[in-house]
């Protein structure tokens, strides 16, 4: 059971230019999100989608798109990178509370995006 | 709005006990959480508390929860090196469109031997 993949774990990429980081899910889960983590400053949720075919925006979607096509892949686009968008990001899904579920999430190992 | 708060940074001895503190601030959340991540790592769950509980014991693990003052802890008996690492605590916001977990900052924990 591979849970939450996430593609690719590092990148570097020029200001400018446009990248998409991967996301896929086996768990069957409707719920993903997206989320940036800076040194100290915790986890942000960039955007985030109850379904297929339904996303919304999180707290910082600044310079960022999804789209959520399938209930598995929730991929996460960066257009016209910037410095600020120098950050570890977090894949996340989580199923309902039916059936004994906790309702926890389940984070991907992380992509590590620096742009110069 | 809702918010987790936690304190950034604990330092124990080897052998010691580790209390992790945190404050939240909706009190209709279902569960209550506690992640762990490892250097280079995402996150993973630790343990948990359900609002209708006071504490949870789980081998070296024990939760505390204070309804009343919103208040959760996180204590490792026996604090090893392979404890090290940053604790998040987290709760749930259900009846909101997101369906999302509110996490704190963060606390990173330093094990000295």
């Amino acid at each position: 059971n591979a849970g939450v993949t996430q593609t690719p774990k590092f990148r570097i990429l020029k200001i400018g230019q446009s990248m998409t980081l991967q996301c896929t899910q086996d768990m069957n889960h409707n719920y993903m999100y997206w989320y940036r983590q800076d040194p100290g400053m915790g986890l942000k949720l960039i955007y985030y989608s109850v379904g297929a075919g339904i996303t919304d925006k999180g707290e910082v979607p600044n310079g960022y798109n999804v789209s959520r096509s399938t209930t598995e892949d929730f991929p996460l686009r960066l257009e016209l990178a910037a410095p600020s968008q120098t950050s570890v990001y977090f894949c996340a899904s989580k199923g309902g509370l039916a059936g004994g579920s906790l309702g926890e999430l389940f984070f991907g190992e992380g992509s590590r995006l620096t742009v110069l | 709005g809702e918010d987790v708060e936690q304190s950034l940074f604990l330092s124990v001895r080897e052998g010691d006990s580790s209390v992790i503190n945190c404050t939240y601030t909706d009190s209709s959340s279902t569960y209550l959480y506690w992640y762990k991540q490892e250097p280079g790592a995402g996150l993973q769950l630790l343990t948990y508390i359900f609002s209708n509980m006071d504490m949870k014991q789980d081998q070296r693990l024990t939760v505390l929860l204070n309804k009343k003052d919103k208040h959760l802890s996180l204590r490792i008996a026996d604090t090893q090196t392979g404890d090290s690492a940053i604790y998040f605590c987290a709760e749930s916001i259900y009846g909101g469109s997101q369906g999302n977990l509110i996490f704190g900052k963060g606390t990173k924990l330093s094990v000295k031997p």
